[in-house]
């Protein structure tokens, strides 16, 4: 089991609906992130926050907005989707990796995913 | 981008035997991390090896890098029905730590 929780599980959404993926960690980390990951594929990186502010976005499109409310939570709103966006949304959180020596080598701590479908 | 190249895309194995699964990525590093997914799921952190390190070991785990060919492999021995799952590796970048990137992954299978 993971100590990164993501709901739902499973998400099924039309392509004019609006719905929020959720990712929760209490393990004190500060950085926070959203990977997208294709069947057979790799993760791909889309956000990075860091204590609480986005540090990266990798040119996502506007259609997902990614929100860190506090060190704690992360979402991903979705608005207006396209059936290619359907893919499993991984979180993952760390230290800070942009903090100091020891945490430029923290590792990723992952969620289980949101299987995502788009119809 | 940053991503790595791994190969084999695919192994299949015998219970017992060695896996080794290799991984090429293209700019200076500051780390490699190595990732298992099982089917489905998230991505589980095995093994970290820093830039200045060239061996680590853990448990059933040996992770070599070689900077100057830019290159990492992961080594399982006596494998397991269970360590069946898709390896990746990942990276980040020097002055870029928060952008970790993952290789195309190996999808190993043991076979009991």
């Amino acid at each position: 089991d993971t100590e990164v929780t993501q709901t739902p599980k499973h998400l099924v959404m039309g392509m004019t609906n609006k719905k929020s993926l959720k990712c929760e960690q209490h393990m004190g980390h500060r950085a926070m992130y959203w990977y997208k990951q294709k069947a057979k594929k790799p993760p791909e990186l889309m956000f990075v926050y860091s204590y609480e502010k986005l540090s990266i976005n990798e040119s996502v499109p506007s259609r997902f907005s990614p929100e860190c409310p506090n060190s704690s939570l992360l979402n991903l709103h979705l608005h207006a989707l396209q059936p290619e966006d359907s893919a499993l949304y991984l979180c993952a959180s760390s230290q800070d990796r942009n903090q100091d020596y020891s945490s430029y080598n923290s590792p990723l701590h992952f969620g289980n995913g949101t299987r995502l479908t788009v119809t | 981008s940053q991503q790595g190249e791994e190969d084999p895309q695919a192994l299949s194995i015998q219970e017992g035997e060695n896996a080794t699964m290799n991984c090429s990525y293209k700019t200076s590093i500051n780390n490699l991390q190595w990732y298992r997914q099982n089917s489905g799921r998230g991505l589980v952190h095995l093994i970290l090896i820093r830039s200045n390190e060239r061996e680590k070991h853990s448990g059933r785990l040996r992770v070599t890098l070689d900077t100057s060919k830019k290159s990492s492999s992961l080594l399982i021995t006596a494998s397991r029905a269970a360590d069946t799952a898709s390896y990746f590796c990942a990276t980040d970048a020097r002055g870029g730590y928060q952008k970790v990137t993952f290789g195309t992954g190996t999808k190993l299978q043991v076979i009991p």
